[in-house]
């Protein structure tokens, strides 16, 4: 059964770059049928898509975010990264990789979730 | 773009129905069928319960279901059971640039 996991700090300076990297074990990475995909959940608060990627490398970003976010696949490694960059409190979060069927369809499959705290 | 409007909180008593409202427009779910509602209990992952406004996963009780009138999607929770209660997320594919849209989140309380 395919798996997800995030890993990075859990802790990043005001202004810095977030990475965080998640590892895909169990099934095929490099299947035509899925995306990978980020997400983040704001202590309290409600989900927020950050970006897309498929596995060939095309990307897909929150416009919101578009300016700060890179997201990439190493598929040797089978895992994809997320970096977002100049990184403030309003960051703070709970980050969750996942794979989507399509750009905006259902997320079938979660990691568990990371927090990342921004500190000043 | 503004997020899918759900209600904050819905509740009701063991054994009853329950339906969640999730309103957009015609450029998220009124024009599409890639509504999804996810389940999320404290401190854990979402995790899919409906999918394509209707579909449900397989594993998924038959006690939930989905359907769409308009722009607007609900999740109907049959039969509630303690273990229902928790946060449930609506989202809907959109034609902006956004691309993909989630509701606020209704937390379900069971009697």
């Amino acid at each position: 059964q395919l798996q997800l996991q995030e890993s990075g700090p859990g802790l990043v300076k005001a202004s810095e770059t977030l990475s965080l990297t998640c590892s895909v074990s169990g099934g095929s990475f490099s299947s035509s049928r899925y995306y990978w995909g980020w997400l983040r959940q704001p202590p309290g608060k409600g989900l927020e898509w950050i970006g897309t990627i498929y596995y060939r490398g095309s990307t897909y970003y929150n416009p919101s975010l578009k300016s700060r976010v890179t997201i990439s696949v190493d598929t040797s490694k089978n895992q994809f990264s997320l970096k977002l960059s100049s990184v403030t409190a309003a960051d703070t979060a709970v980050y969750y990789c996942a794979r989507p069927t399509l750009v905006g369809a259902q997320i079938d499959i979660w990691g568990q979730g990371t927090r990342v705290t921004v500190s000043s | 773009q503004s997020a899918l409007t759900q209600p904050a909180s819905v509740s009701g008593s063991p054994g009853q129905s329950i339906t969640i409202s999730c309103t957009g427009t015609s450029s998220d779910v009124g024009g599409y069928n890639y509504v999804s509602w996810y389940q999320q209990h404290p401190g854990k992952a979402p995790k899919l319960m409906i999918y394509d406004v209707s579909n449900r996963p397989s594993g998924v009780s038959n006690r939930f279901s989905g359907s769409k009138s308009g722009n607007t999607a609900s999740l109907t929770i049959s039969g509630l059971q303690a273990e229902d209660e928790a946060d449930y997320y609506c989202s809907s594919y959109t034609s902006s640039s956004t691309l993909e849209l989630f509701g606020g989140g209704t937390k379900l309380t069971v009697l």
